[in-house]
């Protein structure tokens, strides 16, 4: 079955980066692209960015162009976002997502990671 | 960009009540409409694609409907597990994505 595998919880202090795993099981990796969302403390879903995981292109949302780089390793089927200068307001659970069959909707989910940002 | 707005933010209702949701683009987006239901500490689960597509495994009384605009998501006779939030979802050309705010469904 498909399994999305996240990176466990980071804490990490304002001006740093951090960088969240996803590990895809139970498909051909390489047959779809990976999304990342993240979802601030009481707050609905922000979507970041998507990556091609068979050619490795990248689309990020305007929001964070400039502070997030999504990357995959296809030997072992794992997708690394990598968000730079912290902020307390980057404080939120991440989630990768995998596109679905029929379109470009998350079929499967991680089990999200948590990322705090505090001084 | 497109932006999603979603009606109404909350809504309070019984079990066994009917429930709809409306999601509103601020351009057309043919069905390009996916449904999300998520139970707080949970990760999102699709519910309807292709603005009117029922999930594998997704219970019958969700529905979807709409195209071009206007959408909506229709809960045909609420359930103890459906009290929730739900977000509308949309996809262009290039597999960019935008939510909807969420809409949370309240035991009344």
């Amino acid at each position: 079955q498909v399994q999305l595998v996240q990176s466990g919880a980071e804490v990490k202090k304002p001006g740093a980066s951090v960088k969240v795993s996803c590990e895809a099981s139970g498909y051909s990796f390489t047959g779809y692209f990976i999304h990342w969302v993240r979802q601030a403390p009481g707050r609905g879903l922000e979507w970041m960015g998507v990556i091609n995981t068979s050619g490795g292109y990248t689309t990020y949302a305007q929001n964070f162009q400039a502070r997030v780089t999504l990357t995959r390793d296809t030997s072992t089927s794992t997708v690394y976002m990598d968000l730079s200068s912290l902020r307390s307001e980057d404080t939120a659970v991440y989630y990768c997502t995998r596109e679905s069959s029929s379109g470009s909707y998350g079929a499967y989910w991680g089990q999200g990671t948590l990322v705090t940002v505090s001084s | 960009d497109i932006q999603m707005t979603q009606s109404p933010s909350t809504l309070s209702a019984s079990v066994g009540d009917r429930v709809t949701i409306t999601c509103r683009a601020s351009q057309n987006i043919g069905d390009w409409l996916a449904w999300y239901q998520q139970i707080p500490g949970k990760a999102p689960k699709l519910l309807i694609y292709k603005a009117s597509s029922l999930e594998s495994g997704v219970p019958s009384r969700f529905s979807g409907s709409g195209s071009g605009t206007e959408f909506t998501l229709t809960i045909s006779s609420l359930q103890p597990d459906d009290f929730a939030t739900y977000y509308c979802q949309q996809y262009d050309y290039y597999s960019r994505w935008a939510f909807g705010q969420g809409t949370t469904v309240e035991i009344k």
